[in-house]
C-alpha cells in the first residue's frame, strides 16, 4: 500500500500564481487533514474533512480552499499565492480514533 | 484553551537513554501520541498510549502518562544516532472534533 500520496514534492511559486496541492490515500480512511509546518511552530490545521462530503476550517484557514473530491482525494488550493504562504504542507488521514497517517510532504516556496 | 509544549531541544550520547517530555491542557484527551519525523520526510506514527492507562512499551519506547500533571514522556532507551529527528507530542481531545493539537517538537541529536 501507499498510504498517504502528496504531489507535488516540490513546487516554486511567484506571488500571485494559484496551485492545487494534491492528496490521495488508498487506506479507506474517512478523515482526510491538510496541515501547514513552519519552523518553531509545529503543525497547524488549514482545513479537514471528518468524511467525503464535508470539509471544516482548521486553525489557519485564510488564504487557502479544499475540495474533497471522493472518499480518496482531499485537494488544497492556493487562489493567489503569498509569501506568507511558503512552507511544507502534509496531507494526513485517518478513521475515528484511529492514528493519523501523514504524506511526505510538499516543500511550497512563494517568491 | 488546547495547548501541548514541548522542550525544543534534546542532545544525548549515543548508548544512553533519552527522554523526552511533553505537556499538555485538555483534561479530556482519550489519546495521545507520538510521532518521529526526520529531515525531509514526513510525520511517522511511533506510539500512542490511551489516556486510561499509566505506561506502554515497545521495544526500545517506553511512554509514560501522569494525568493528575497531564504531562507525557517519551523513553527512547539506547538511542542510536538513526533516532536523531524531531518528536512530536500530539494530543486527539474527545469534544466530538476530529483535530490533533500539536506540539512545536522537539529536536533529537544524538552524539557519536
Amino acid at each position: 500500500n501507499a498510504g498517504v500520496t502528496q504531489t507535488p514534492k516540490f513546487q516554486v511559486l511567484k506571488t500571485g500564481q494559484s496551485m492545487t496541492l494534491q492528496c490521495a490515500q488508498d487506506m479507506n480512511h474517512n478523515s482526510m487533514y491538510w496541515y501547514r509546518q513552519d519552523p518553531g511552530m509545529g503543525l497547524r490545521l488549514i482545513y479537514y474533512s471528518a468524511s467525503e462530503g464535508t470539509t471544516d476550517k482548521g486553525e489557519v484557514p485564510n488564504g487557502y480552499n479544499v475540495s474533497r473530491l471522493n472518499k480518496r482525494e482531499f485537494s488544497l488550493r492556493l487562489e493567489s499565492a503569498a509569501p506568507s504562504q511558503t512552507s511544507v504542507y502534509f496531507c494526513a488521514s485517518n478513521r475515528a480514533n484511529q492514528p493519523q497517517h501523514f504524506g511526505d510532504g510538499t516543500r511550497l516556496s512563494i517568491l | 484553551g488546547e495547548d501541548v509544549e514541548q522542550s525544543l531541544f534534546l542532545s544525548v550520547r549515543e548508548g544512553d537513554s533519552s527522554v523526552i517530555n511533553c505537556t499538555y491542557t485538555d483534561s479530556s484527551s482519550t489519546y495521545l501520541y507520538w510521532y518521529k519525523q526526520e529531515p525531509g520526510a514526513g510525520l511517522q506514527l511511533l506510539t500512542y498510549i490511551f489516556s486510561n492507562m499509566d505506561m506502554k512499551q515497545d521495544q526500545r519506547l517506553t511512554v509514560l502518562l501522569n494525568k493528575k500533571d497531564k504531562h507525557l514522556s517519551l523513553r527512547i532507551a539506547d538511542t542510536q544516532t538513526g533516532d536523531s529527528a524531531i518528536y512530536f507530542c500530539a494530543e486527539s481531545p474527545t469534544s466530538g472534533t476530529y483535530k490533533y493539537i500539536f506540539g512545536t517538537g522537539t529536536r533529537l541529536k544524538v552524539l557519536a
